[in-house]
């Protein structure tokens, strides 16, 4: 079974922290990384894409990328209490049909606290 | 800004009646997919579709699952009869290309409670 692995939380961190959110997946032949947010009785909403190994940052968000060791991150720099949520890490991975199925992990829980 | 839309946002229905979900992508999208997520749990792929057909689909979309764009702006799921089990959250999305990896916007989702 091709998995991708978040840990489930919650992770707890005060306002202004740095907050580090991890995903490890299993299908080596995997192409592209996402790093998407879901509040509670939400839809995901899409915060970044990565595709090459190493860091790529988009304002308080970085993420990055370890395809030797199958391993995604997210970074989250002064984190806000909005930035309590579900984070999913989304990775596609190649499919019998030639093409790619996005595969979601169960998401980490993070709790921002003022 | 462009946004992926769903209806109905909830949808209540008997055991084995047949159900459709609405959705209408981004409007210069041409990638399309369904997912469902069962309360508690995550995020799982149903099909996608391009082209007018679907290009991949999970063990999840068995027979009793259809995917439709009957015009140039609707996507649709059909569950046929629908089960207990069936009850979940579904999700469309959308794509603008496979380039870069096909970053996908989600549409709110319909809310399928089978009775």
């Amino acid at each position: 079974q091709k998995e991708v692995e978040q840990n489930s939380g919650p992770l707890s961190v005060p306002e202004g922290a740095i907050a580090s959110l991890n995903c490890t997946y299993s299908d080596r032949g995997s192409q592209s990384f996402f790093w998407y947010r879901q509040y509670s009785g939400k839809s995901p909403e899409l915060i970044m894409s990565i595709y090459s190994n190493g860091d790529k940052e988009d304002g308080r968000f970085t993420a990055q990328l370890n395809k030797a060791s199958q391993y995604v991150s997210l970074l989250i720099r002064d984190s806000q209490p909005s930035d309590s949520a579900t984070y999913l890490c989304a990775v596609k991975r190649p499919a019998s049909g030639g093409s790619y199925i996005p595969t979601f992990g169960r998401g980490t829980s993070l709790i921002v606290h003022p | 800004e462009p946004e992926v839309t769903q209806t109905p946002s909830h949808q209540v229905t008997q055991m084995g009646q047949e159900v459709i979900l609405r959705c209408v992508p981004i409007s210069n999208h041409l990638y399309f997919y369904w997912y469902r997520q069962i309360l508690g749990q995550k995020v799982e792929f149903l099909v996608s579709f391009y082209n007018n057909e679907i290009s991949e689909k999970s063990e999840i979309f068995d027979d009793q699952f259809s995917v439709e764009r009957p015009d140039g702006s609707n996507f649709t799921l059909k569950i046929r009869s629908t089960k207990l089990e069936d009850s979940a959250m579904y999700f469309c999305a959308s794509s603008g290309s496979l380039a870069g990896g096909g970053e996908q916007y989600f549409g709110p989702g319909t809310r399928l409670t089978v009775t």
